[in-house]
């Protein structure tokens, strides 16, 4: 089992605050995505990382593929309370039929 | 709209029924997957399905059942099950599977399980 330790597990922040949620693994992963699940829904993709040390921003998120390809972080500008919700790291593991999440971030940002 | 869609949303069941999850997919895409999402516990990969030909199974107990009849459907059949097997059951489905690359998953709303 490939395991990814996301930290922290729960984060409540002001509205307008940066954050940073990360995403560890002993192990190297070929790619790695981020996923948000909001209440009731089922967790939609924000990001695909594959290069060890690739940044990809989207709009207020910035995202980042560790150099070694076994950790990642999700950074937030300005946290808006519609960023609410669970964030999920997830790697795919050697035959590519597997596929990890993390254990997730669950955020809250109070207006 | 995900474009993947599950019924029923909540069921409640006890453990000497026999009740069936359903999912189904408007996206054309070749891959099906069911997950288990348990509370403090990581998304857990149950079953993949490439095809309607399922290419991995992660010890998942023989209480759950899948069922694949083509590329759209994918069922998940639960009988005799246990407490522990509440959760919420999620579908997904992705353009293809295997190799080393991610495809994006696309995730039904899930299935809301509670056994008693």
């Amino acid at each position: 089992t490939q395991l990814l330790e996301q930290s922290p597990q729960f984060l409540s922040i002001q509205e307008g605050e940066n954050l940073t949620v990360y995403c560890n693994s002993s192990s190297v992963f070929s790619s790695l995505q981020w996923y948000r699940q909001e209440p009731g829904e089922g967790p939609v993709l924000l990001v695909t990382v594959v290069t060890g040390g690739e940044v990809k921003k989207l709009k207020r998120l910035t995202f980042q593929f560790g150099d070694a390809r076994k950790d990642s972080s999700l950074h937030i500008t300005a946290a808006q309370p519609g960023d609410t919700g669970l964030y999920l790291c997830a790697g795919a593991g050697r035959t590519g039929n597997q596929f990890y999440f993390g254990t997730g971030t669950s955020l809250t940002v109070i207006p | 709209e995900t474009g993947v869609t599950q019924t029923p949303r909540h069921l409640v069941m006890g453990m000497t029924n026999k009740k069936s999850l359903k999912c189904e997919q408007h996206l054309g895409h070749n891959a099906m997957y069911w997950y288990k999402q348990s509370a403090k516990k990581p998304l857990e990969l149950m079953f993949v399905y490439s095809l309607e030909e399922r290419v991995e199974n992660n010890s998942v107990p023989s209480r759950f059942s899948p069922e694949c009849p083509n590329s759209s459907h994918l069922f998940l059949h639960l009988h005799t099950l246990q407490p522990e097997d509440s959760a919420l059951y999620l579908c997904a489905s992705s353009q293809d599977v295997g190799g080393t690359a991610l495809y994006e998953q696309y995730f039904g709303p899930g299935t809301r399980l509670t056994v008693t």
